[in-house]
């Protein structure tokens, strides 16, 4: 089966950088993605890694390793409002063509002033 | 705005009774749709895969005759909890797939038995 696990809560103050890891195990591979989950609110998407590297979008980047089966998010600049659930996700690769996300534990981040 | 919809965003039903979720793509159609489920302060659990015009797919433990699918149109799918019990309190939420395979997300529902 597949499985991404996450640290269960990070802590950071206002202004700082942040770094959400998340390790995989997946019997196929199609690439991490990051979703940000503020409490009772749907997914939002943040940043895609298809292949080994950094991607950078803005105040969020993302790391992928995939001989590690690794990646990282991470936000710098904190703000009070980044406080929410971040996830990793992978897609089932038993899914076909269709976009099955197989998400990982998740981190809570909470921001303090 | 919001390109699935999904309604009701909260529903409160007593135990035993069952209800509709529904979850609709706005601005494309959408020939497979996925539901999951979330309990609180855990990880979002996919449930099935909302095939139109044909069976959904149910991932390993989901009981298919207490959760019933329906994707009769390329805009629209359906859950319906039936003989919902407290346990099956959760918070739902729908996703579509776009032509551009951008994967779009429902605002949820929050399911609370009684």
């Amino acid at each position: 089966g597949q499985s991404l696990e996450q640290p269960s809560e990070v802590t950071a103050v206002e202004g700082a950088i942040v770094q959400i890891n998340c390790t995989y195990q997946t019997s196929g591979f199609y690439g991490l993605s990051w979703y940000q989950q503020h409490d009772g609110g749907a997914p939002t998407f943040l940043s895609y890694n298809a292949l080994d590297g950094l991607e950078e979008t803005g105040r969020f980047s993302s790391f992928l390793s995939r001989s590690d089966s690794y990646g990282y998010l991470l936000l710098q600049e904190l703000q009070m409002k980044d406080s929410a659930s971040y996830f990793c996700a992978v897609r089932d690769p038993y899914g076909g063509a269709t976009n099955k996300l197989i998400f990982g534990t998740g981190t809570l981040l909470a921001v303090q002033p | 705005g919001a390109v699935v919809s999904q309604h009701p965003s909260r529903v409160i039903c007593k135990s035993g009774t069952s209800v509709k979720i529904e979850c609709r793509s706005l601005d494309f159609q959408a020939t497979t749709m996925f539901w999951y489920r979330q309990f609180p302060k855990q990880s979002l659990m996919l449930m099935a895969t909302s095939n139109e015009g044909s069976k959904a797919t149910y991932e390993q433990g989901v009981e298919k005759d207490k959760f019933l699918i329906n994707h009769a149109s390329l805009t629209l799918s359906t859950l319906t909890v039936t003989s919902a019990h407290p346990e099956d309190s959760s918070f739902y939420i729908c996703s579509a797939d776009s032509s551009g395979n951008t994967i779009y997300f429902g605002e949820g529902s929050w399911l609370t038995v009684v």
